[in-house]
């Protein structure tokens, strides 16, 4: 049973194009957490989801970001116009019920440049 | 909202020494406290949790302990081992809620040789 898949690892956007961040989560859990991760700090809730509905977005920015988990495929965080702040480690999560533990993916690294 | 404070920030401690790492929460309907290893370049690891109705828990050489009247629970580590070098996070949480966690900012523990 693969673990929480993110991709990409890695990935450097310029000032205003966009980033989309993939999650794919544990076989069998139709939960999933987006948390980011700044520097030296720990993480930060953004949006849980189950599929195709957003449970409680309220650690996500009012604007550019956005989330969805369709009933087909991986969850997308969506970053549009990136900025320099954007910069940070971008975890997402799944557990097989509300609440059940949750296992955390790699992370996908966001440099703006 | 929840507020999670963490002490230490660093840690470094003797080979086969414990360890110790303390954390407070502020939200009093927080009941459930998981702590997460996380090691360079890697996702969180849920490591060991303890819901509120319990006052300690144990696993081999770790073991958690939460005082609900002082909002405060503690990690502890015995016996330390090389590969017990991470940072470490202490999180809160109310189950019914998802796995919305508040995150401390993370100790970095060293173990020397």
């Amino acid at each position: 049973n693969a673990g929480v898949m993110q991709n990409p690892r890695h990935l450097v956007r310029r000032r205003g194009q966009e980033a989309r961040l993939r999650c794919s989560p544990m076989k069998g859990h139709s939960h999933v957490y987006w948390y980011r991760q700044l520097p030296e700090e720990g993480l930060k809730f953004m949006v849980y989801l189950q599929k195709e509905n957003i449970i409680d977005e309220s650690g996500m920015p009012k604007e550019r970001f956005s989330a969805e988990f369709p009933k087909e495929g991986p969850s997308i965080l969506r970053i549009q116009q990136v900025v320099r702040g954007d910069s940070a480690a971008y975890f997402c999560a799944s557990s097989p019920q509300v609440n059940g533990e949750a296992f955390f993916g790699q992370g996908t690294r966001l440099t703006v440049v | 909202g929840e507020n999670v404070e963490q002490h230490p920030s660093t840690l470094s401690v003797q080979e086969g020494d414990s360890a110790v790492i303390k954390c407070t929460y502020s939200d009093s309907a927080s009941n459930y406290f998981p702590w997460y290893k996380q090691e360079l370049g890697k996702g969180p690891q849920l490591i060991i949790d303890i819901r509120s109705n319990v006052g300690e828990k144990k696993d081999q050489r770790i073991a958690v302990t939460l005082n609900k009247t002082a909002k405060h629970f503690s990690l502890h580590i015995t016996e330390t081992q090389p590969e017990d070098s991470a940072v470490y996070f202490c999180a809160a949480g109310i189950t019914g809620g998802g796995n919305k966690l508040t995150f401390g900012t993370g100790t970095q523990l060293k173990v020397e040789l």
